[in-house]
């Protein structure tokens, strides 16, 4: 089966850094990605990791071991408006296809 | 301004009632997607189409009947509905065939049913 987990919630400060974990059991592995999610809107992508390692992209990074089935997104210099959902879902093998499967999110409130 | 187009963004029916919903993707995209997103729970992937054909249907009820006319359109049609099928409906495409391609979404139907 299908099974990605994240925190539920997160809280951080204005101007700090803050990591969202994300740890996945899936039958196949073809990429991670990152998308954020604006109450009301569409998801939008962040970031894609297939390699392990590293992807800076600005103030995000992400992070990616496969042996581990682990992925963490880094916010830095948090602002307001990174007030939002994080969902992190990992694209699988499935039916010839590969449709990106998603955790439940994790919703980050940046307070002052 | 995002290149998938979803119509209507908001929809009320009652349980009797036939509606659908209109996706529209402007990238060129072979694979179009609906996803389920209810509150405190993942975002459930519902249908896949890859070049217009049906490829998954994840256990859908039949009150939920989609339709792929062309690579840029696709449809979701609703009919008995129940309360618990009030969610946000997103509509999704990707280029299928290149492993690091973003699914791009649309801003979602946010379905109420009464």
């Amino acid at each position: 089966g299908q099974n990605i987990d994240q925190p539920t919630e997160m809280t951080a400060t204005e101007g700090a850094i803050v990591q969202i974990n994300c740890t996945y059991q899936t039958s196949g592995f073809n990429g991670l990605f990152w998308y954020q999610q604006h109450a009301g809107e569409a998801p939008t992508f962040l970031s894609y990791n297939v390699l392990d390692g590293l992807e800076e992209k600005g103030r995000f990074s992400s992070f990616l071991s496969r042996s581990k089935g682990y992925s963490y997104l880094l916010l830095k210099e948090l602002q307001m408006k990174d007030s939002a959902s994080y969902l992190c879902a990992v694209r699988a093998s499935r039916s010839g296809n590969t449709p990106l499967v998603f955790g439940k999110g994790t919703r980050l409130s940046v307070i002052a | 301004e995002t290149g998938v187009t979803q119509t209507p963004r908001h929809l009320v029916m009652g349980m009797t009632n036939k509606k659908s919903l209109k996706c529209e993707q402007h990238l060129g995209h072979n694979a179009m997607y609906w996803y389920k997103q209810s509150a405190k729970k993942p975002l459930e992937l519902m249908f896949v189409y890859n070049f217009k054909e049906q490829t998954e249907n994840n256990s859908v009820p039949s009150r939920f009947s989609p339709e792929c006319p062309n690579s840029s359109h696709l449809f979701l049609h609703l009919h008995t509905l129940q309360p618990e099928d009030s969610a946000l409906y997103l509509c999704a495409s990707s280029q299928e065939g290149s492993w690091n391609t973003e699914a791009f979404f649309g801003q979602g139907t946010r379905l109420t049913v009464v």
